[in-house]
């Protein structure tokens, strides 16, 4: 699987949008880019995932650069509820028993 | 649907002790996977298995063993517990081949190994 760089935390204003880089320089043609969150001592949740085509459901958009070398997870509206770490992982769909392999990710603290 | 399940939430057991994590899923998902989590660290995949019968290793299995007698149950099984098992495990399930294979986590067990 392909390597990701995500910064280690960022603070973002409630209401406002939350703008969260991944990059992934190494990334193969067939390895898509998944985003998780994991919100204090919860399980992590799925939020979205694309290829190259950018992505949008209910609760973020992903944005993937032409060359597919970069990407940012857009939170639209943060909400208090959205503070968690952020996780960018990049990976064949469908790889063996769906494996995930975490990275460090992303602090996210939304203030009031 | 309760989703996935994972007894206990707590544990704490002694240098030596065996104990027996458990996950079940009513989703009828093929896969299953255990991680674990270090604290301020990512998740790191111990075993994983695509069906039952059928379990493999992860990155880190050495300490664990698995089973899959049936769809639905994941157990984790702790042979000799070590102060470096001290962790936060998690269990997931996903479904195979679909267009979508999203993961779906428990909300884990704290263990704590004296």
């Amino acid at each position: 699987d392909a390597k990701t760089t995500q910064p280690p935390s960022m603070d973002c204003a409630e209401g406002r949008a939350a703008n969260l880089p991944c990059n992934h320089s190494t990334i193969s043609g067939n390895e898509y880019v998944y985003w998780y969150r994991q919100i204090h001592s919860q399980g992590p949740q799925y939020i979205i995932h694309g290829l190259k085509n950018n992505e949008t459901n209910e609760m973020a958009s992903l944005i993937i650069t032409e060359d597919r070398k970069s990407s940012t997870l857009i939170l639209p509206h943060a909400t208090l509820r959205d503070t968690a770490v952020y996780y960018c992982i990049v990976r064949v769909m469908r790889a063996a028993g769906n494996k995930l392999t975490f990275g460090g990710g992303t602090r996210v603290l939304v203030k009031p | 649907n309760a989703g996935v399940t994972q007894t206990p939430k707590f544990q704490v057991l002694k240098t030596g002790q065996s104990m027996t994590l458990q996950c079940a899923q009513d989703m009828n998902h093929e896969y299953m996977s255990w991680y674990r989590q270090d604290p301020g660290m990512g998740l790191r995949l111990i075993h994983y298995s695509v069906g039952a019968g059928i379990t493999d290793q992860g990155e880190v299995p050495n300490g664990y063993n698995v089973s899959r007698s049936t769809t639905e149950d994941f157990p984790l099984r702790l042979l000799s517990a070590a102060p470096s098992q001290t962790s936060v495990y998690f269990c997931a399930s996903s479904r195979a081949g679909q267009t979508t294979d999203t993961q779906y986590f428990g909300p884990g067990t704290r263990l704590t190994v004296l």
